[in-house]
């Protein structure tokens, strides 16, 4: 069973607005990732963390930005939001792969995030 | 770049009828993932394979890495199993993932 937290689950806001979404794992995994997925459409990469204060962009640019100050937690921020970042957000973690391990990634439920 | 397709993008079946979704990669990867979206938007890993076979329950998933192919099977479908199946690949060296566009599944009883 997965242990990995997305908040809020749906967020609702108005252009301009400066947003936090929230990812915790307690899995104790050094990898974590940040999708953006529109609907009906494939996810994408919009940043990774290999460990603590390491943050790098994804394929797809964002003007999004993200920290990792602690190993479970891994929040992306909006500073001003804008009705083209309407989509909604997963979050992952991963293990490196090893005896015994594997790289699957397990996903967060999601934020979906509508500015108006 | 590693390129990932899906086909078919969209699939109904009847309740019972044995289903296959296929995956076709540009480049040499290090691992395939399966993925499992329910309507909700919660995604979880159903197989990351290498080489070869594995089964799970009614789930089978198939890798041939010479035709850079990739085959989901469920047998014995049901309406429960209705959700966007995703294919995804790890390329040689990184553990970022490209993925398909997805497959929706209906399962109709």
């Amino acid at each position: 069973e997965a242990d990995i937290y997305q908040t809020p689950r749906y967020l609702v806001i108005g252009t301009g607005k400066k947003i936090t979404l929230e990812c915790s794992q307690t899995m104790g995994h050094d990898k974590m990732y940040w999708y953006q997925q529109d609907p009906g459409m494939e996810l994408h990469l919009i940043h990774y963390s290999y460990g603590v204060n390491s943050t790098e962009k994804g394929d797809l640019s964002s003007e999004s930005t993200v920290s990792r100050i602690r190993t479970e937690h891994f929040p992306l921020t909006l500073e001003s939001a804008r009705p083209s970042h309407t989509s909604q957000y997963l979050c992952a973690s991963s293990e490196p792969p090893g005896p015994g391990t594997t790289d699957t990634q397990y996903f967060g439920p999601g934020t979906r995030l509508t500015v108006l | 770049k590693n390129e990932v397709e899906q086909s078919p993008q969209n699939l109904t079946a009847q309740e019972g009828e044995f289903i296959t979704i296929n995956c076709s990669y540009s480049v040499g990867i290090s691992a395939l993932h399966w993925l499992q979206q329910h309507p909700g938007g919660g995604i979880v890993s159903l197989f990351m394979l290498s080489s070869g076979k594995k089964k799970h329950g009614r789930l089978i998933a198939t890798i041939n890495i010479q035709e850079k192919h990739s085959s989901l099977h469920i047998t014995a479908s049901h309406p429960r199993d209705s959700a966007v199946y995703i294919c995804a690949a790890s390329g040689a060296g990184s553990y970022q993932l490209t993925f398909g566009k997805g497959t929706k599944l209906s399962v109709i009883p």
